[in-house]
């Protein structure tokens, strides 16, 4: 099956400062791939639409200033969260899709401290 | 639109015996159909799908769901459940934009098995 890798795992961060988050597909490419966030026991709620060589997209209610995304090529996208805050500190998940099916990376732990 | 719903926040059931975890949906196209399950603070895991082929679709680990058109449900199903199937299960309806697949998730079935 489809493999999709997500780095770091965990981070810790001071607040104020910037993670960068990186969701790699390595067995196919993906020219659209999603970022979710997820709290603590509820379901995943879809960031944005990252697509290669374009602007992402964003859901509403999501800060395209606070989580910039970039996908650089058809295989990584990143996504940053700038100057964090403890209201930031969540689970991220990135998905790339294969046809009809979502692959999903195993997702970032991020706390701010 | 399409939308997913879980009927259940939490099952409880016993080792050994079946499990049904039930999902509804909306679409207003013919829809692909998913169920992950999500460990704790691990990703998420794809059991099965369904993609307009056979309505019963067998996944991993004994799992099997069901596409009734008629009544707009994909339930899961396990014959004899494991203390290894605790976890939490989403029932995702997926979309095509055109370029990818956009995949819309219910609220989530945490699965809680007892000896």
């Amino acid at each position: 099956g489809a493999v999709v890798s997500q780095h770091p795992s965990r981070v810790i961060c001071k607040s104020g400062t910037s993670v960068k988050i990186e969701c790699r597909s390595l067995d196919f490419q993906a020219t659209t791939m999603f970022w979710y966030r997820q709290f603590p026991k509820q379901s995943l709620m879809l960031m944005a639409t990252s697509n290669e060589g374009s602007k992402a997209t964003y859901e509403q209610g999501v800060e395209k200033d606070k989580f910039l995304i970039n996908h650089a090529s058809l295989t990584l996208s990143t996504l940053t969260v700038t100057s964090a805050h403890p209201e930031d500190s969540s689970f991220y998940i990135c998905s790339a899709s294969r046809g009809t099916t979502g692959y999903f990376g195993p997702g970032t732990r991020l706390t701010v401290l | 639109a399409q939308s997913v719903t879980q009927l259940d926040s939490h099952v409880s059931v016993s080792e050994g015996t079946p499990v049904l975890l039930r999902c509804n949906y909306s679409s207003s196209y013919s829809p692909s159909l998913f169920w992950y399950v999500q460990h704790p603070n691990k990703g998420l895991q794809l059991l099965l799908k369904y993609t307009s082929a056979a309505t019963l679709v067998k996944g991993i680990n004994g799992f099997e769901a069901e596409f009734k058109k008629s009544e707009t449900s994909f339930h899961l199903t396990k014959p004899s459940a494991h203390m290894s199937d605790a976890a939490e299960y989403f029932c995702v309806v997926s979309v095509n934009t055109g370029t990818a697949s956009k995949l819309t998730f219910g609220t989530g079935t945490r699965l809680q098995v007892t000896l």
